[in-house]
């Protein structure tokens, strides 16, 4: 099955203590991106990256970090996480044609991070 | 630079009346532009999406939107709601140039009265 999956699905962490929210897709998507949902925001985007070792920032890029090592995972770090960073957390993955996004985002099914 | 405004933040029709959730966009480029629907708890899933051909788009359970580049808008509408549209609805737009990010709207709630 076709999919996007991310883990964990729910963290409650402490300021500070560094995490890793994993992102995998099985359909050999070039596109990942990692966003951010909050009441009333949208979704923003935190990192995408067009192909392996290729990332840029997104609007909310501040505070978190992105690798793009193999072509199906793009995980999400938090090396000191804080309060604000409190969120549903989203990630997508699509085809890539060059010349921005035009294909449909994959979505997984959201990690929900607390940080106290 | 590209931005999306949708218009409302939320939107409450009597089932089997027509639903319109506006969205104006604005992009230095030629943009591409979709509709995503999320249900409660759940992830996101793709309504339809502009890409430069066709300037009315029809996606899945009846939705379509209509391109309107004079008017930097891509209205959702759907002629008689069902229950099961009660969701949020995000706008989506990437410039077809210049840079690879996308950007959502604030989303709108719709609501449906029985």
């Amino acid at each position: 099955e076709a999919q996007v999956t991310q883990n964990p699905r729910y963290l409650i962490t402490v300021t500070g203590k560094k995490l890793t929210v994993t992102c995998s897709q099985n359909m050999n998507h070039e596109y990942m991106s990692w966003y951010r949902q909050d009441p009333g925001l949208g979704l923003r985007q935190i990192y995408y990256s067009m192909n392996v070792e290729v990332t840029d920032k997104g609007d909310v890029p501040e505070g978190y970090k992105v690798s793009r090592k193999e072509k199906r995972n793009f995980p999400l770090i938090l090396e000191s996480p804080s309060p604000n960073q409190t969120s549903l957390y989203f990630c997508a993955s699509s085809l890539w044609y060059g010349g921005g996004v035009s294909d449909t985002q994959y979505f997984g099914p959201g990690t929900r991070l607390t940080v106290l | 630079a590209q931005s999306v405004t949708q218009l409302d933040s939320h939107v409450s029709v009597s089932e089997g009346t027509p639903v319109l959730l506006r969205c104006n966009y604005s992009s230095s480029y030629s943009p591409s532009l979709f509709w995503y629907v999320q249900h409660p708890n759940k992830g996101l899933q793709l309504l339809l999406k502009y890409t430069s051909a066709a300037t009315l788009v029809k996606g899945i359970n009846g939705f379509e939107a209509e391109f309107k580049k004079s008017e930097t808008s891509f209205h959702l509408t759907k002629p008689s709601a069902h229950m099961s549209d009660a969701a949020e609805y995000f706008c989506v737009v990437s410039s077809n140039f210049g840079n690879e990010k996308l950007t959502f709207g604030t989303g709108t709630r719709l609501t449906i009265i029985p």
